[in-house]
């Protein structure tokens, strides 16, 4: 079993659904959790940075933590075509630097 | 200011090959790491650097990897021996500190034929 785990899809829903992205993990170690977004054939970018359990909001993006049941989720409001790409988990140690990442859900918002 | 750099974008060459592959970071940021992404997955760690030396080598897949980044700024992860199987996009990201937000690069598409 990996540490990460996250559904590769795609999910395909369309223009202005609400969408929601999930990671499970096993290491009760991860305090850090992030999610980044990547278009094909670019890097990842940083959305979303949160610290142990709870809930954070940015505009459109949601991010939910629930440390308790070793799950993490992204919700996306009013999704836009422009949304269309591949979604990283990714998750830190307290103390320590390298993130451990999920494979990626591709997304697909169809107008 | 410019973000992570990475050059060149693509790189093809022969098993058997060395290669070498170059990452620019953000101006100021001290700490610089290597993921390694195969088709399909998320981005695997390889070596972090805070500022000249290797603080965490503990990704590097065997001896033929190997980066340095001799001045604090730039860095260059070398593959000896290349075998079909390190065909990858392999990303470069930096942080102003140790803890901080990772910034990535475009990535280096390696094909080895």
């Amino acid at each position: 079993q990996k540490e990460v785990e996250q559904d590769p899809g795609p999910l395909s829903v369309p223009e202005g659904a609400i969408v929601s992205l999930n990671c499970t993990y096993s290491n009760s170690a991860f305090q850090y959790f992030m999610w980044y977004r990547q278009y094909s054939r670019k890097g990842p970018e940083l959305l979303m940075y949160t610290y142990s359990s709870g809930n954070k909001e940015d505009g459109r993006f949601t991010a939910q933590v629930d440390k308790s049941s070793k799950y993490i989720s992204l919700f996306i409001r009013d999704s836009q075509p422009s949304d269309s790409a591949t979604y990283l988990c990714a998750m830190q140690p307290s103390g320590y630097s390298t993130l451990t990442f999920g494979k990626g859900t591709m997304l697909l918002v169809s107008p | 200011g410019a973000g992570v750099s990475q050059t060149p974008s693509n790189k093809v060459t022969e098993k058997g090959k060395y290669v070498e592959l170059r990452c620019d970071p953000i101006s100021g940021h001290t700490a610089l790491y290597w993921y390694r992404q195969s088709l399909g997955q998320g981005p695997e760690f390889l070596i972090y650097f805070q500022g000249t030396g290797a603080a965490d080598d503990s990704g590097l897949p065997n001896d033929r990897f190997f980066a340095v980044r001799p001045e604090g700024s730039v860095s260059t992860l070398k593959i000896q021996r290349t075998e079909r199987g390190d065909s990858a996009v392999y990303l470069c990201a930096s942080s102003a500190g140790q803890l901080d937000t990772q910034y990535f690069g475009p990535g280096t598409r390696l094909t080895v034929l």
